[in-house]
C-alpha cells in the first residue's frame, strides 16, 4: 500500500517561501505513469491543483501559480518538494501530495497524504 | 481552462435514500472524470474514475456515469458514512475540481 506524507513548516511569513517535502512509502517516485503531485485547499474551500512532478524531473504547473512556484523530485530519497515563493495569506490551505496515476489514458489521484495546513501569517 | 460545475451545492437526505450528484463540463471531455469523497479533516477518497469506473475497495452502493459533459454520481442506498463532501475532477487537460457536493443528514 502506497503512503504519502507531508512534512514542512506550519507557518510562513508573508513575501517568504512556503516550502514542503513529500515522503512516500510502499512504492517508488521512479515508476512510470505516476506524477507526483500537489494539491490544495483553502480552510473551507475547494480543492486546487497545484502541479505535478514526473520522475525524470519533467513538470507541469497551474498556470496561475507557475511564476512562484518549483516542484522538484529525489529518487535517491523517494521524495518530491513543493516550493512557492512571494507568499500570500491568499496562499494559506492545507497543502496534499497524491499521486495521480495514468491507467490507459485517464489520470486520476489514487493516494493522497494527510494533508498538512500551512498559515500564511506574521 | 475547462471548468467543472456541481449541483446541487448542498443536499439534505436520510440514510437509505438514493441520492444523485451532477457534475457539467463547461466542454466536452468524453469519459475523463473522477468522483472523490472527502470527510471533515481528511484527505479526499478516489470513488470512481473515467467516470465510471470504481476504485478497487469503494462499495458497489457507489456508481457514476456519462460522458463528454455532463456526468452524476450516484449513492444507491445512503450509509451512515456516505454524509461527507463530494468533488468531481476533469482529468481531459489541467486537471480541475468542481466546487463541491456537501451531503448532509436530513
Amino acid at each position: 500500500q502506497v503512503q504519502l506524507q507531508e512534512s514542512g513548516p506550519g507557518l510562513v511569513k508573508p513575501s517568504e517561501t512556503l516550502s514542503l517535502t513529500c515522503t512516500v512509502s510502499g512504492g517508488s517516485v521512479s515508476t512510470n505513469n505516476y506524477y507526483w503531485t500537489w494539491i490544495r485547499q483553502p480552510p473551507g474551500k475547494g480543492l486546487e491543483w497545484i502541479g505535478y512532478v514526473y520522475f525524470n524531473g519533467n513538470t507541469n504547473y497551474n498556470s496561475s501559480l507557475e511564476s512562484r512556484l518549483t516542484i522538484s523530485v529525489d529518487t535517491s530519497k523517494n521524495q518530491f518538494s513543493l516550493r512557492l515563493n512571494s507568499v500570500t495569506a491568499a496562499d494559506t490551505a492545507v497543502y496534499y501530495c497524491a499521486r495521480d496515476s495514468m491507467v490507459g489514458s485517464i489520470n486520476h489521484f489514487d493516494f493522497w497524504g494527510q494533508g498538512t495546513l500551512v498559515t500564511v501569517s506574521s | 481552462d475547462i471548468q467543472m460545475t456541481q449541483s446541487p451545492s448542498f443536499l439534505s437526505a436520510s440514510v437509505g435514500d438514493r441520492v444523485t450528484i451532477t457534475c457539467r463540463a463547461s466542454q466536452g471531455i468524453s469519459n475523463y472524470l473522477n468522483w472523490y469523497q472527502q470527510k471533515p479533516g481528511e484527505a479526499p477518497n478516489l470513488l470512481i474514475y473515467a467516470a465510471s469506473r470504481l476504485q478497487i475497495g469503494v462499495p458497489l452502493r457507489f456508481s457514476g456515469s456519462g460522458s463528454g459533459t455532463d456526468f452524476t454520481l450516484t449513492i444507491s442506498s445512503l450509509q451512515p458514512e456516505d454524509f461527507a463532501t463530494y468533488y468531481c475532477q476533469q482529468s481531459y487537460s489541467t486537471p480541475f475540481f468542481g466546487q463541491g457536493t456537501k451531503l448532509e443528514i436530513k
